[in-house]
Order: C-alpha cells, then structure tokens, then sequence
C-alpha cells in the first residue's frame, strides 16, 4: 500500500513565523502536490511537484513556496505566516507524467492554526 | 460558477436506502475522480473514470461525456459509508492531474 505521511496532524503558529510542513511519499511517485482544504472552497492546488527540484505553481501560490530535494519529500513553506493561511493542508501523491490522469494517494493532513 | 459542481451539498439518509451523488462539470476533462474523506481528514481515492461505469462493492460511478455529469451511487447504505464524497477532474487544458475539486457531499447514514 502507498503510504503519505505528514510531519504533523496539528500544527499552531504565530503570525510573521516561517512555517514548515513535510510530506514523505514511500512509492517512488513522480508527483507530489500541496493541498489546502477550506470550508465551503472545497480542496484547491498550491503547488505540485513533477520530478526532483522541479516545481509548478497551482492555484493559489502566493504566500507559498515548495521544496523538493529527494523524490520522496515535499515542503511547503509559508515565508511569513498569517492568519488567512489557517487551513487543513493536505499533501497527495501519484505516478506520472502529469498529463496522464492518475490517482492520487493523500495524506492525514495537517490542521494549522495561525493566531 | 464553479467549474465543478456538486449536488447535494448534505444528505441525510436511513441505513438501506439507495444514495446518489451527483457531480456537474464545465471543463473538458481526461478524468473524474470520486473521493471519500472520513472525519480526521485523511482522503481515499474510490474511482478514477473518463467513460461509463465502474463497480466496487456496494459503489457504482458512472460518468457521461456528453452531458458532463457524473453520479455515485450507494447501494444498501451503511453507517460506516457517512463521509464527505468529493467529486475532483482534470483536462488536457490544464493538466490531467492538476485537478479541479467540487465542495463535497456530506452523507450521514442513521442507523
């Protein structure tokens, strides 16, 4: 079975800090993607990644920026933390290429709090 | 209007009944995607489909190209199948896997 695991299920931070969530695929995926799930906007796309190092900007970036070092591993990193960015954020991954549709295996989310 | 659209936005049901879900689409797309997500958050792929009808167990998706819609039933509903059920696509337009989600169908079953 594919498991995506998230650093953590629940996460509160102040404004202004710099914020760090990991997701850790162990399937070999091409793909990984940042999610944020809010009530009444559904899941929206932040950012996904294609291949090591490569990124691509999804729908609502700003205020976001990614990581992705090792195959396995994908950051989301908010710069500088404010409280419209309270949010469940969920990370998902699949096989490629991206123009294929594939499924997509997600994570538990992380529940962050910005105050 | 969303590009996806899902209807209805709750459903309250009897344990038995029969349960379908509807989903509206606007975009030209290479796939739909039914998902569950349970309390907690954690979410599980159930169907991936560009055409007809696919069958797991007690859930059946089918999609129609032309219309641009797609339902998921529920057979002999249970407690355990209470969830939201999201409905999410991708195009060729932009990107079969950069995909577009629907808000969710929130079903409770009552025992």
């Amino acid at each position: 079975d594919v498991k995506v695991t998230q650093s953590s299920r629940y996460l509160v931070k102040r404004t202004g800090e710099k914020v760090f969530l990991e997701c850790v695929q162990d399937m070999d995926h091409e793909n990984m993607f940042w999610y944020r799930q809010d009530p009444g906007l559904g899941l929206r796309l932040i950012y996904f990644s294609y291949d090591v190092k490569m990124k691509e900007k999804g729908d609502i970036p700003e205020g976001y920026s990614v990581s992705r070092e090792k195959k396995e591993r994908f950051s989301l990193i908010l710069e500088s933390a404010s409280t419209n960015q309270t949010s469940m954020y969920l990370c998902a991954s699949s096989l490629g290429p991206v123009w294929v549709a594939y499924e997509q295996y997600f994570g538990p989310g992380t529940r962050l709090t910005v105050t | 209007k969303n590009e996806v659209e899902q209807s209805p936005q709750n459903l309250t049901a009897q344990e038995g009944e029969f349960i379908t879900i509807n989903c509206s689409y606007s975009v030209g797309i290479s796939a739909l995607h039914w998902l569950q997500q349970h309390p907690g958050g954690g979410i599980v792929s159930l169907f991936m489909l560009s055409s007809g009808k696919k069958k797991h167990g007690r859930l059946i998706a089918t999609i129609n190209i032309q219309e641009k819609h797609s339902s998921l039933h529920i057979t002999a509903s249970h407690p355990r199948d209470s969830a939201v059920y999201i409905c999410a696509v991708g195009g060729p337009d932009r990107g079969a896997q950069k995909l577009v989600f629907g808000q969710g169908t929130r079903l409770t079953i009552n025992p």
